[in-house]
Order: C-alpha cells, then sequence, then structure tokens
C-alpha cells in the first residue's frame, strides 16, 4: 500500500520561501508523476506543478515564476518551494502521485498526501 | 481552453439518484477524474477514465463522457455521500492540469 508522507514549515512570513517535501513509502517511485496541489481555506483545489521520476517538470503558468519542484530518487522524496509567498499563498499544500497513461489520454491522482496546512502570516 | 466548470451546489433525496457535471473543452482530448473530499481530508478518487472505481469505492459511483461534459452519476445516494466533489483533466496543450471549482453536495 502506497503513502505519501509530507512535511514542511507550517507559519511564514511574508517575501520567505514556502519549502514541503513528501515521501513515497511502500511503491515504485520511478513510473509515475507527481505533483503538488493546494486549496486555499474553504475554495477548491489548484494544481501548483508535477514532476517525473527523471526531473522533467510541468507548472501551473499562473505560479511558474515562484514554483521549483525537485526530486531525489535516492530517497523516493519530492519537493515542493514557492518563493515570496504572500497571504494569498495561505493554504493546505498535499502532495499526490499521479498514474499516466498517455496512449489513453488518461491521467489521475490515485494516492495523496494527509496535507500541510501553511499559513502566511507577518 | 483550460478551464473545467462545475456547479456549485446540488442536493440529492436520500436513496435518489444525483449527477455532477464537468464541462470544458479539454474534455473532448482528455478524460477527466473525479475526487471525493469530505471535511478536514484530503480528496479520494472515486473514478478515473472511461469508467473505473479504484478498489473500495462502491458501484454505486458511476462516470460517463460525451463531447465537452464529463459527469459523476450516484445512483443511491447515501448520507456518506454528502462531500465536495472535484473534477479534473488535462488541459488542452497536455501540458497541465486543471480542476473544476468543485460541487458540494448535500445528501437531504
Amino acid at each position: 500500500q502506497v503513502q505519501l508522507q509530507q512535511w514542511g514549515a507550517g507559519l511564514l512570513k511574508p517575501s520567505e520561501t514556502l519549502s514541503l517535501t513528501c515521501a513515497v513509502y511502500g511503491g515504485s517511485f520511478n513510473v509515475y508523476y507527481w505533483s503538488w496541489i493546494r486549496q486555499p481555506p474553504g475554495k477548491g483545489l489548484e494544481w501548483i506543478g508535477e514532476i517525473t521520476h527523471s526531473g522533467s517538470t510541468n507548472y501551473n503558468p499562473s505560479l511558474k515564476s515562484r514554483v521549483t519542484i525537485s526530486v531525489d530518487t535516492s530517497k523516493n522524496q519530492f519537493s515542493l518551494k514557492l518563493s515570496s509567498v504572500t497571504a494569498a499563498d495561505t493554504a493546505v499544500y498535499y502532495c499526490a502521485r499521479i498514474i499516466v497513461v498517455p496512449a489513453a489520454t488518461l491521467y489521475y491522482m490515485d494516492v495523496w498526501g494527509k496535507g500541510t496546512t501553511v499559513t502566511v502570516s507577518s | 481552453s483550460s478551464e473545467l466548470t462545475q456547479d456549485p451546489a446540488v442536493s440529492v433525496a436520500l436513496g435518489q439518484t444525483v449527477r455532477i457535471t464537468c464541462q470544458g473543452d479539454s474534455l473532448r482530448s482528455y478524460y477527466a477524474s473525479w475526487y471525493q473530499q469530505k471535511p478536514g481530508q484530503a480528496p479520494v478518487l472515486v473514478i478515473f477514465g472511461k469508467n473505473n472505481r479504484p478498489s473500495g469505492i462502491p458501484d454505486r459511483f458511476s462516470g460517463y463522457t460525451s463531447g465537452n461534459t464529463a459527469s459523476l452519476t450516484i445512483t443511491g445516494a447515501q448520507a456518506e455521500d454528502e462531500a465536495d466533489y472535484f473534477c479534473d483533466s488535462r488541459d488542452s496543450s497536455g501540458n497541465h492540469l486543471v480542476f473544476g471549482g468543485g460541487t458540494k453536495l448535500t445528501v437531504l
């Protein structure tokens, strides 16, 4: 049973850099995409970006200038950095595994982390 | 287009059937997936692909896509189905993922 365990700082000041890590336990790391998603309080889900095991990335165009997603295959971990945070970045941040079947135009997130609440406040 | 549109709220009487829809041009090219989210919990995948349920998801959940509209149907809604439901898909380029705004389902 694959599990994602995520951690990182939960309270940031404006202009600081958000940093979260997600560890993958119990399954292969190398055949999936790995993604970060966030959810502001009382709002919907927002895709932040994704990375393959080889390090190829795709980012949400609205966040691309501030986001870096990286991977450490030796530890089966991937990480998120979001720079210059503001109060608008306050949200629950989730990591998730993406199953990709390009020939079937099929992408879906089958395993999610429990979420990390990040608050940006001065 | 990179938008997916969902009705903000839907209600259903206990035991009845409800359909939640998701509209977007990218659905003509990519399948939608559906996620259930209860308060304070992470989303859970309930439908993916043409009409596939992960292990453990009751068979009262089903999916269907026609044209630019994907639908999640709950046949015989239960009290425990009350939750927020989100669709997602790739955008038309295939390089980005987009979510619908979510539908709050109330079981009366």
